[in-house]
């Protein structure tokens, strides 16, 4: 299947701070993605959709200003999670979809966000 | 979004036995059904998926069936193995439209040797 690279994997900061994850699609270019958030033993949580050149599109309950997305090409999405808080320590999954790839959505293999 | 119910939310087979995970979804827009797997601190891998216009799909071990009159779908894993010990998670999603994807509420599977 596609290839989809997450970086960084895990990364530990200090509250206040803000950390940037990046999302690639290797082999294929991403007309969309999306970005997800799962905590410990739950389901992942769409957190905001995000389409090259455009301006993402956020979930309810999602602070923009906090989740600034941004899709500058079709093979880079990047989250960074700003001024982080405790609160924000989770795992944040990115997913592309390409175009003639039909439905399928492939996944990177996630970022570990700590926030002391 | 619209909620896709997901059970059990725990399994334990024994190895060489069937698991089985169940599904519900509410919203008649979705036609798209993936179910994908996740080991810890891992993303989500595909499985397997399904359309609306089939009852059911199998890809070696795993099959899912498919019952739209009911709005219901599950995971069928054959002989399963210790090596399937994951979490699985179905899902629904729109082939207009956005397209995000819904996801269960996951089921954590584990097979005993």
């Amino acid at each position: 299947g596609a290839v989809v690279s997450q970086h960084p994997s895990r990364v530990i900061c200090k509250s206040g701070t803000s950390v940037k994850i990046e999302c690639r699609s290797l082999d294929f270019q991403a007309t969309t993605m999306f970005w997800y958030r799962q905590f410990p033993k739950q389901s992942l949580m769409l957190m905001a959709t995000s389409n090259e050149g455009s301006k993402a599109t956020y979930e309810q309950g999602v602070e923009k200003d906090k989740f600034l997305i941004n899709h500058a090409s079709l093979t880079l999405s990047t989250l960074t999670v700003t001024s982080a808080h405790p609160e924000d320590s989770s795992f944040y999954i990115c997913s592309a979809k390409g175009t003639g790839l039909d439905e399928k959505l492939f996944f990177g293999s996630g970022t570990q966000l700590s926030v002391l | 979004q619209q909620q896709v119910k997901q059970s059990p939310q725990s399994l334990i087979v024994q190895k060489g036995g069937i698991s089985i995970i169940n599904c519900a979804y509410e919203n008649t827009a979705f036609d798209y059904f993936p179910w994908y797997q996740q080991f810890p601190g891992k993303g989500p891998a595909l499985l397997i998926a399904i359309r609306p216009d089939v009852s059911e799909k199998k890809e070696g071990r795993f099959t899912i069936s498919f019952n739209k009159s009911a709005k219901q779908f599950s995971l069928h894993i054959m002989d399963s193995q210790p090596g399937d010990s994951a979490t699985y998670f179905c899902a629904a999603s729109m082939r207009t439209g956005r397209r995000a994807l819904t996801f269960g509420s996951g089921t954590r599977l584990q097979v005993q040797p």
